[in-house]
């Protein structure tokens, strides 16, 4: 089944506790984003990254740090979490080429900074 | 940099009726425009997107309009239903994935 995945669904942390976040993708697609959500807020990107190797900074990227050595894998860093990263996170993956942009969401992971 | 400004931040109406949201953008450089639906604990997921050399783009119930002049877009449902009750997201495409979101729409389908 075509997917995009993240671990773990939910997680709760304390401050200054270096956390990661996976998301992998079987779609073989080229591009990865990550997002957070907050109420009224809509989705902000973090990061994005359009091939292994290559990253960019969304607009919020302070706080946070990817990598993309593997096509398939796009983990999500925090080295040391803040209660303002106190958030719903979504990872997603587009098949890239220009043609299609369509932005494929994993389920999403729950994250309570305390 | 690119800014996407969504109205109305809620919505109801009737079952049956049509429902309008409106979105404008800041960028002129913003070349692709989807717009997603998120029901109640789910992940986003694409309902139908718009191009910036398309004005219009329509499937079944939904449609979306884009006028590049005015920096502005809509998305149109005619016909609601219950299950089209969800927070609705437009968004804008600046440059090379680089997605920037609207803050919502929670439209509600009243029976």
């Amino acid at each position: 089944e075509a997917q995009v995945t993240q671990n773990p669904r939910y997680l709760i942390t304390v401050t200054g506790k270096k956390l990661t976040v996976t998301c992998s993708q079987n779609m073989n697609h080229e591009y990865m984003s990550w997002y957070r959500q907050d109420p009224g807020l809509g989705l902000r990107q973090i990061y994005y990254s359009m091939n292994v190797e290559v990253t960019d900074k969304g607009d919020v990227p302070e706080g946070y740090k990817v990598s993309r050595k593997e096509k398939r894998n796009f983990p999500l860093i925090l080295e040391s979490p803040s209660p303002n990263q106190t958030s719903l996170y979504f990872c997603a993956s587009t098949f890239g080429g220009g043609a299609w942009d369509e932005q494929f969401f994993g389920p999403g992971t729950r994250l309570t900074v305390l | 940099g690119e800014n996407v400004e969504q109205h109305p931040s809620t919505l109801s109406v009737q079952e049956g009726d049509s429902a309008v949201i409106k979105c404008t953008y800041s960028d002129s450089a913003s070349n692709y425009f989807p717009w997603y639906k998120q029901e109640l604990g789910k992940r986003p997921q694409l309902i139908i997107d718009i191009r910036s050399n398309v004005g219009e783009k329509k499937d079944q119930r939904i449609a979306v309009t884009l006028n590049k002049t005015a920096k502005h877009f809509s998305l149109h449902i005619t016909e609601t239903q219950p299950e089209d009750s969800a927070v609705y997201f437009c968004a804008a495409e600046p440059y090379g994935q680089n997605f920037v979101f609207g803050p919502g729409t929670r439209l509600s389908v009243l029976p």
